[in-house]
């Protein structure tokens, strides 16, 4: 079983509509979860962090925990052709980082 | 962005020669990795380091080689090239008490390929 799981898409999205990416990780020890953007030819950028069980927002972002389900989500609110991507979803544990195999968004205008 | 610098940035070699990538980081982070991603298999640990001298083996460490000398320079080595390292390798880096706590940076990335 893989450490952290993605659908790998493609996802594709309307320009202003909602992108949703989900994440599952196998390891209830795992402490931090994070979502990264990478764009082709590019190394990943990180965009959101969350620790707590809950909702994070950051501008047209949502990242979503439960760990109790083990799951990881992401909204993207109002979408832009720019956020067309592959998004890493990561999680922390001890002292080192898994990463999902990402989930390729693109964003129609 | 975090200063993290890697080199060179993409490189040509022949199979059974030694390759030495070099990262190099400005912001005095303890922790630094060396990742490479392939498609299908996203991002593979293939060692870390959490400190000078101090380093470990990640999941993918078979032929590859590491040491940090400088808390700003963690340098990864391919003992013998093989075609299947041909890859990107990307340096990471982390400060805090270990990655559970804080988030990666990561470096422009190292297009590798081995012929």
């Amino acid at each position: 079983q893989k450490e952290v799981e993605q659908n790998s898409g493609p996802l594709s999205v309307p320009e202003g509509a909602i992108a949703s990416l989900n994440c599952t990780y196998s390891d209830r020890g795992s402490q931090s979860f994070f979502w990264y953007r990478q764009y082709s030819g590019k190394s990943p950028e990180l965009i959101m962090f969350i620790y707590s069980n809950g909702d994070k927002e950051d501008g047209r972002f949502t990242a979503q925990l439960n760990k109790a389900s083990q799951y990881v989500s992401l909204l993207i609110r109002d979408s832009q052709p720019s956020d067309s991507a592959t998004y890493l979803c990561a999680v922390g544990r001890g002292n080192q980082f898994y990463f999902g195999t990402g989930t390729s968004l693109t964003v129609i205008p | 962005d975090a200063g993290i610098t890697q080199s060179p940035r993409h490189k040509v070699t022949e199979t059974g020669t030694p390759v030495t990538l070099r990262c190099h980081q400005t912001e005095n982070h303890r922790y630094m990795y060396w990742y490479r991603q392939d498609p299908g298999h996203g991002l593979r640990l293939i060692h870390y380091s959490y400190g000078v001298k101090d380093t470990d083996k990640g999941e993918v460490s078979d032929g590859y080689s590491v040491s940090r000398s400088k808390t700003e320079d963690f340098l990864l080595t391919l003992e013998s090239a093989t075609s299947s390292q041909t890859s990107v390798y990307f340096c990471a880096i982390s400060a805090g008490r270990g990655a559970g706590d804080t988030e990666a940076f990561f470096g422009q990335g190292t297009r590798l390929t081995v012929v």
